[in-house]
């Protein structure tokens, strides 16, 4: 069991908006940075936000993130068949003294 | 560009040992965190281990004990000494790097580690 939540699953149609949360609690998402990855069948994660919602360069601006408390979200608009992915959050966990995954989200494009 | 290479995977039995290598390029190695991150195949990903600049290592229970992280900054390179090891321990490995807060924002390509008799 992950100490981040996910829902294992998520959909949509192209063009639609998704939402993919991640439940944490005080000690990471409630006092550190969140980050999160999308992982491609057979590829390495990559790097989608850090510091809750900041984009690196090359990703576009239709996926964005958000933190609220405990809690942190990633947003897709304009879904894509290209989106879909395996998502993951993380987050540094204070009294843990370590990384902490979500279980992670499939995210299919229907 | 920027890059990062494991090696070092395979086959071992349950008990036995395994060093892995990430060989780092395109970067300023020495000023970075590094990472080693596990995904069982089918499973999400799993942190393995943390070494920050100055050489301060963090493990999560499940491997603190039985693996050690180190890294060579004159070679670029990071490792990852595992012992005793375990079926559990089946999964592709990878070395990631990170600063501030900037967490595993390039990834290796993975090496696969199978633990089985």
């Amino acid at each position: 069991q992950s100490v981040l939540t996910q829902p294992p699953s998520a959909s949509g149609t192209p063009g639609q908006r998704v939402t993919i949360s991640c439940s944490g609690s005080s000690s990471n998402i409630g006092t550190n940075y969140v980050y999160w990855y999308q992982q491609l069948p057979g590829t390495a994660p990559k790097l989608l936000i850090y510091r809750n919602n900041q984009r690196p360069s090359g990703v576009p601006d239709r996926i964005s993130g958000s933190k609220s408390d405990t809690s942190a979200s990633l947003a897709i608009s304009g879904l894509r068949s290209e989106d879909e992915a395996d998502y993951y959050c993380a987050a540094w966990d204070d009294s843990l003294s370590g990384w902490v995954f979500g279980g992670g989200t499939k995210l299919t494009v229907l | 560009e920027v890059q990062l290479v494991e090696s070092g995977g395979g086959l071992v039995q349950p008990g036995g040992s395994l060093r892995l290598s990430c060989a780092a390029s395109g970067f300023t190695f020495s000023v970075y965190d590094m990472h080693w991150v596990r995904q069982a195949t089918g499973n999400g990903l799993e942190w393995v281990s943390t070494i920050g600049t100055a050489g301060d290592t963090y493990y999560p229970g499940s491997v603190k004990g039985r693996f050690t992280i180190s890294r060579e900054n004159a070679k670029n390179s990071l490792y990852l000494q595992m012992n005793s090891l375990r079926a559990g321990d089946t999964a592709v490995y990878y070395c990631a790097r990170g600063q501030g807060g900037l967490a595993f924002d390039i990834w290796g390509q993975g090496t696969m580690v199978t633990v089985s008799s």
